[in-house]
């Protein structure tokens, strides 16, 4: 089956400091991805819908200024937390989507101290 | 605006007993149902989908349902075993193409 890759898996940065996370679908081309977030014992929040060549469009109540994403290929999407803060740790999770159906990364444990 | 809810959320069955997860949805105007199985810390597995045109979908011990006309789906489980302890999740997708979770049923099968 299709294959979403989520890079990388976890991570710790710094209250203030800047985190990328890439959402790669490797064996098919998405022009949409969905990122999500997960605060623990909690159910996936969606948080914005990324679409290729256009605008992210964010669900309500999510900073776009704080959350920038970028859909530049139809393979690639990425989700860069800004001036992060030790609320921002959460699980980010990206999904795409094929002929056959949605497919999920394995996500990325963010940790901001 | 579509809400997913599953009952209960959490579970502890002894080994070998059979279980029905439950999900309820407020919008009957899905595209499709899944369920997903989350291990602590990971990420998601794919267990079963269901289009709106069906009414079930098994593999394996898993059987899962959909009734849109009340807005619900069960996930069945026969004889369950310790490596089916996980957090079972319940999503709809609205024909937006977003998909909406529930909080999932945290699973816990004693030995």
């Amino acid at each position: 089956g299709a294959v979403v890759s989520q890079h990388p898996s976890w991570v710790i940065c710094k209250s203030g400091t800047s985190v990328k996370i890439e959402c790669r679908s490797l064996d098919f081309q998405a022009t949409t991805m969905f990122w999500y977030r997960q605060f623990p014992k909690q159910s996936l929040m969606l948080m914005a819908t990324s679409n290729e060549g256009s605008k992210a469009t964010y669900e309500q109540g999510v900073e776009k200024d704080k959350f920038l994403i970028n859909h530049a290929s139809l393979t690639l999407s990425t989700l860069t937390v800004t001036s992060a803060h030790p609320e921002d740790s959460s699980f980010y999770i990206c999904s795409a989507r094929d002929m056959a159906g949605w497919y999920f990364g394995n996500g990325t444990r963010l940790t901001v101290t | 605006k579509q809400e997913v809810t599953q009952i209960p959320a959490a579970l502890s069955v002894p080994e070998g007993e059979n279980l029905v997860l439950n999900c309820s949805f407020t919008d009957s105007a899905i595209y499709n149902l899944q369920w997903f199985r989350q291990d602590p810390g990971k990420g998601l597995t794919s267990l079963l989908l269901i289009q709106s045109s069906q009414r079930e979908q098994t593999s394996g011990r898993l059987n899962a349902s959909l009734d849109k006309s009340s807005g619900r789906s069960t996930l069945y489980i026969a004889a369950s075993q310790p490596g089916d302890s996980a957090t079972y999740l319940c999503a709809a997708q609205n024909r937006d193409d977003k998909i909406i979770f529930g909080k999932g049923t945290r699973l816990h099968i004693l030995p």
